[in-house]
């Protein structure tokens, strides 16, 4: 079964770090990009960023209002994804979902598979 | 960024109901454009990606059309599991993907 379990939420203080994983399994997960997507408390959607895989130099991209702050990086020997988020803010408080992009998408990017998600809370 | 605008915010129908969904692109994307369905407190759900190519597995009453800044979502006749709420998201920008706001489909 294809499947994306994430991991690592929680409650931080503003100005705090924290890094969410995902555990890939039941597909090649070297040969895929990888995407984090979150939704905040009640709102929509809003993409985070995502990874590259090997054949693509594992390079990242990310949203303007995380860009110097969260990180994005796998380790494909472990098949997981990773977020390292520092310098959290209150508006950071979402639910985080990893995701994935088929293979050999081309520029019809979409996200195919999803995890259930992890909870992080910026508050004091 | 490229922005994304959904409407309605919110529509009410009845099983059976047509029901159309409209995202408008604040530039040319193309047919770049995924439509996603979201339960509450569940992963959103990839139904229609390329603007009109249907996800393996999505029943055909959902269908995508639309091609530049104008595209639309439409479930031909509403079934009671699909209520739920409707994302787009552009995929033109491959730097920086965006997705519409919103719509929420709901029991009249």
């Amino acid at each position: 079964e294809v499947q994306l379990v994430e991991s690592g939420g929680g409650l931080v203080q503003p100005g705090g770090s924290l890094r969410l994983s995902c555990a890939a399994s039941g597909f090649t997960f070297s040969d895929h990009y990888m995407d984090w997507v979150r939704q905040a408390p009640g709102k929509g959607l809003e993409w985070v960023g995502r990874t590259r895989n090997k054949a693509n130099s594992y390079t990242t991209e990310y949203a303007a209002s995380v860009k110097g702050r969260f990180t994005i990086s796998r380790d494909d020997s472990k098949n997981s994804l990773y977020l390292q988020m520092n310098s959290l803010k209150t508006e950071d408080t979402a639910v985080y979902y990893c995701a994935r992009e088929p293979s050999y998408s081309g520029l019809a990017v979409r996200m195919d598979v999803w995890g259930q998600g992890t909870t992080v809370t910026v508050s004091s | 960024d490229i922005q994304m605008t959904q409407s309605p915010s919110s529509v009410s129908a009845s099983v059976g109901d047509r029901v159309t969904i409209t995202c408008r692109a604040s530039q040319g994307i193309s047919s770049w454009l995924a439509w996603y369905q979201q339960k509450p407190g569940k992963a959103p759900k990839l139904l229609i990606y390329a603007a009109s190519s249907l996800q393996s597995g999505v029943p055909s009453r959902f269908s995508g059309s639309g091609s530049g800044t104008d595209f639309t979502l439409t479930i031909s006749s509403l079934q009671p599991e699909d209520f739920a709420t409707y994302y787009c998201q552009q995929a033109n920008s491959f730097l920086a993907l965006t997705f519409g706001g919103g719509t929420k489909v709901e029991i009249k």
